[in-house]
């Protein structure tokens, strides 16, 4: 079975640019999540997907942040412009329903804004 | 945003140890508690977890312990080997989402 896919894994921009990740979910997996992993600290979610509905939003800094999940399967997530802040792995996990429990995570996309 | 507090930040086992993790949750809504797994360059993996209406569940050398009461809970690694070598996060999360929080992370080495 595929793993959940994530695109680019490393990306550096410099301040106030703007940059896309994006991700593909395990076939099947209906709920898609976007954590946000600092270095030395654990994933914080930003964003949940159930199909191609939002769950929970609200720890997405909606004034830079911005992610959608078109016809409930691929996400992107957007960030312009980023700042020096930002700099994180990006984490794209899914689970088969949205209390499955079982969360299946991505490899990360890492960015580093400079 | 944290809820779930885990020590020690950094743990060094000699190989064949007892590798013990603890963490603390504070929302007794909880009701699920998974413990991931996550080596340099990969996202974290599922490693084992309980729910509140058990004390203890092993899975091999990995046992997760606990404490309802004191809102507590803790992953012991027996006969540590240097493959367990990463970083571990406890996490929690309510029974009507997956909405998963984290703790910090504990940054296992396994000496030879």
């Amino acid at each position: 079975e595929a793993g959940v896919a994530q695109s680019p894994r490393y990306k550096i921009i410099e301040k106030r640019q703007s940059v896309a990740f994006w991700c593909n979910p395990i076939s099947g997996h209906a709920t898609l999540y976007w954590y946000q992993q600092i270095l030395g600290q654990g994933p914080k979610l930003l964003i949940q997907f159930q199909n191609n509905g939002v769950v929970d939003d609200s720890q997405l800094p909606k004034d830079r942040f911005s992610a959608e999940r078109l016809k409930g399967v691929d996400s992107t997530l957007k960030i312009q412009p980023a700042k020096l802040e930002d700099s994180a792995v990006y984490l794209c996990a899914s689970s088969l329903v949205q209390t499955g429990y079982t969360i299946y995570f991505g490899e990360g996309s890492w960015l580093t804004v400079v | 945003q944290q809820q779930v507090k885990q020590s020690p930040q950094s743990l060094i086992v000699q190989k064949g140890g007892i590798s013990i993790i603890n963490c603390a949750y504070e929302n007794t809504a909880f009701d699920y508690f998974p413990w991931y797994q996550q080596f340099p360059g990969k996202g974290p993996a599922l490693l084992i977890a309980i729910r509140p209406d058990v004390s203890e569940k092993k899975e091999g050398r990995f046992t997760i312990s606990f404490n309802k009461s004191a809102k507590q809970f803790s992953l012991h690694i027996m006969d540590s080997q240097p493959g367990d070598s990463a970083t571990y996060f406890c996490a929690a999360s309510y029974l009507n989402n997956n909405d998963m929080r984290f703790g910090a992370g504990t940054r296992l080495t396994v000496k030879p």
